[in-house]
């Protein structure tokens, strides 16, 4: 079936070290992968996105790659600050019929201390 | 901000009840999803409308149901309330298949 396993659960860095969220997806056909973050009492907000035809993407601190034979991307957070403290959730969009279902990690609560 | 609305913020149910949810979807976004999301997990997809018709379902049962009317806005309806709907509703509109989905802020719903 669809499904997407993330680690770790909990991450807790000290401000200024990366900080690394690894998925794994079951569906092949899985050609999107969006990463969001969720803050406390907010709706999940889109943080960075990369699809199959890519093995890279970088938006100033934040980085994902993809391994599409081993149906594993990962989320890097460098130089974290307080503000990263969040709930991040990978998800995968598999192939539906033409239809936008993302399926979701169980996230990864971070915590970044000053 | 993400330009999705949701309301109400939070609502509280008895057992049984129905309820609807609305959402305003992000100017020139024809698509809204619906997710579950329970307290700890991720968000769970229960469907999605596509220019006022359903076109794709997650493993929730009929008595979950909505809408999407003619200015993309969309209604969520979740008949005969159990105990395990407690949940955030989250509201994701996008352009299609595969593109951004930008969500709302989420009603959270306590069915007692």
């Amino acid at each position: 079936g669809e499904n997407v396993e993330q680690h770790p659960s909990t991450l807790s860095v000290q401000e200024g070290d990366s900080a690394v969220i690894k998925c794994t997806y079951s569906d092949s056909a899985s050609n999107y992968f969006p990463w969001y973050k969720q803050e406390l009492g907010k709706g999940p907000q889109l943080i960075i996105d990369i699809r199959s035809n890519v093995g890279e993407k970088k938006d100033q601190r934040i980085a994902v790659t993809l391994n599409k034979t081993a149906k594993h991307f990962s989320l890097h957070i460098t130089e974290t600050q307080p503000e990263d403290s969040a709930v991040y959730f990978c998800a995968a969009s598999p192939f539906s019929g033409g239809y936008n279902k993302l399926i979701f990690g169980a996230g990864t609560r971070l915590a970044v201390h000053p | 901000e993400t330009g999705v609305t949701q309301s109400p913020t939070h609502l509280i149910k008895t057992r049984g009840q129905q309820v609807t949810l609305r959402c305003s979807s992000q100017s020139g976004h024809n698509t809204v999803s619906w997710y579950q999301q329970a307290l700890g997990q991720g968000p769970q997809f229960i469907f999605q409308y596509y220019r006022e018709e359903e076109n794709g379902r997650g493993n929730f049962p009929p008595r979950f149901s909505g809408l999407q009317f003619p200015n993309y806005s969309s209604e969520l309806n979740v008949n005969a309330l159990e105990l395990d709907d407690s949940a955030l509703y989250l509201c994701a509109s996008s352009t299609g298949a595969n593109t951004e989905a930008f969500f709302g802020q989420g009603t959270r719903l306590t069915v007692v």
